[in-house]
């Protein structure tokens, strides 16, 4: 079975520009979750989406944004790209069911924002 | 809002050394997962533990959870080059699906 694919694995973008981020889950998982993770912070939760609604959202700013289609691929999107935004975004899969809600991470994006 | 505090925050030793890595919170979780990351990598699931008092090993890797269930540790026997990386906990809240996150344990191992 084919593991969770994040697309692209590398991006560098400017300051005030948007960027998309591409998450294409492990087959038969309806969850995804989306991470921001960065040296000084750690691992940052951003937002869940179960079956194309988003179930759980973390603290971050309304610049951060996602959805997830009917196929359970997910994208998250980032408007006016801050410096403060270069991090490494982490997609992940589960199977959303109430037990052990167990995260299968994709590679990651690593954008820098310069 | 439940917190996961993780110690050390940085480990580093020679191979064959033992290890503990300690995962404490206040709050009690239904269940608590323990992740390895590789630098370039995502994390990758090692265990998950649900019962209190649980012990789960994982051949030379060895998970508890708490009794109460609000901590857990990670011990490693004669630690070797292979088991470096970041070691994350997260616990699962009872009712909303979300997990909680530690900091992580930086682990290093020289040969």
């Amino acid at each position: 079975k084919a593991g969770v694919t994040q697309t692209p694995r590398y991006l560098i973008k400017t300051r005030g520009q948007q960027v998309t981020l591409s998450c294409s889950p492990i087959s038969g998982h309806r969850s995804v979750s989306w991470y921001q993770q960065t040296p000084g912070q750690g691992l940052q939760f951003l937002f869940e989406y179960f079956s194309e609604t988003q179930r759980n959202k973390g603290n971050f700013p309304g610049r951060f944004s996602g959805r997830q289609f009917s196929n359970s691929r997910s994208e998250m999107n980032v408007s006016t790209l801050e410096l403060g935004d270069s991090a490494l975004y982490l997609c992940a899969s589960s199977l959303g069911l109430a037990e052990f809600h167990e995260q299968y991470f994709g590679p990651g994006t690593r954008l820098t924002v310069t | 809002t439940q917190l996961l505090e993780q110690s050390p925050q940085f480990l580093s030793i020679q191979e064959g050394e033992n290890l503990t890595v300690y995962c404490n919170s206040s709050s009690v979780f239904s269940s608590l997962q323990w992740y390895r990351q590789e630098p370039g990598e995502g994390p990758v699931l090692l265990v998950t533990v649900v019962t209190g008092g649980e012990v789960k090993k994982l051949k030379r890797l060895t998970f508890q959870f708490g009794d109460a269930r609000k901590d857990s540790s990670l011990h490693i026997t004669a630690a070797q080059p292979g088991d470096t990386g970041l070691y994350l906990c997260a616990g699962e809240e009872d009712s909303n699906y979300q997990l909680i996150w530690g900091a992580g344990t930086k682990l290093i191992i020289k040969p």
